[in-house]
């Protein structure tokens, strides 16, 4: 089985300073790891995954994530934030299985809620 | 092209009430899922399916069931309600990894909000 820990439930930040949100997993097998984002009153939207290759992925709006196998990391990163970017993040990890039994399954985190105060 | 689509959005119900929730899809999605969502627990996967006419428990199953009767839909029903169940209630759907699906790339509908008294 696989677990994720967001190591902060809320970071409030000012507009345009970097943040970085962290995230630590747990898992005896090779896994897919994930941020989403969830704006007040909305459904989870994909924000970036690693599967393989470059530890370092891109995603939208400008946030990057850095894969550490040797610290069990993903931790989510952005060098300037704005005020649209106040909003729950999730980090999320699913087994690294080509469809077999995992079937997409993911795993959550508590998630972190970012504030970005002008 | 209106993605996942959950009803109701709100509802209370008090205890020992039945009700089910409606997940449709429009994206002929092979995967369907149903998490809930508590403060402080991020989502906790209740029930998911790989295909019509198809179910399986997640991590946290007991006191809900579920059908897909058809591959669009997808219910969740709570027989009979108890105030552990208050959450806010999403529902996913996703491409199968065999089919060209990416792994991870849930599509969320906009949530149900459940009260129980």
């Amino acid at each position: 089985a696989q677990s994720v820990t967001q190591l902060d439930s809320q970071v409030p930040v000012f507009e345009e300073a970097p943040v970085e949100l962290r995230c630590n997993y747990s898992s005896s097998v090779s896994v897919y790891l994930f941020w989403y984002v969830q704006y007040p009153n909305q459904g989870l939207q994909l924000l970036l995954k690693y599967l393989s290759g470059s530890t370092l992925v891109k995603g939208i709006n400008g946030f990057e994530a850095e894969f550490n196998k040797s610290q069990t990391s993903f931790h989510l990163r952005k060098p300037s934030v704005h005020i649209s970017d106040t909003a729950e993040y999730f980090c999320a990890v699913s087994r690294a299985n080509a469809g077999g039994t995992s079937y997409g399954k993911l795993t959550f985190g508590q998630g972190t809620i970012l504030t970005v105060h002008p | 092209n209106a993605g996942v689509t959950q009803t109701p959005k709100f509802r209370v119900l008090k205890t020992g009430q039945s009700m089910t929730l409606l997940c449709a899809q429009d994206m002929n999605h092979e995967y369907m899922y149903w998490y809930r969502q508590d403060p402080g627990m991020g989502l906790r996967l209740i029930h998911y399916s790989v295909g019509e006419g198809t179910t399986a428990k997640g991590e946290v199953p007991d006191g809900y069931n579920v059908s897909r009767l058809k591959k669009q839909n997808f219910l969740l029903g709570l027989e009979s309600a108890a105030p552990s169940q208050t959450s806010v209630y999403f529902c996913a759907s996703s491409y199968s990894w065999g089919r060209g699906g990416r792994p991870g790339e849930l599509f969320f509908g906009e949530g149900s909000r459940l009260t129980v008294l």
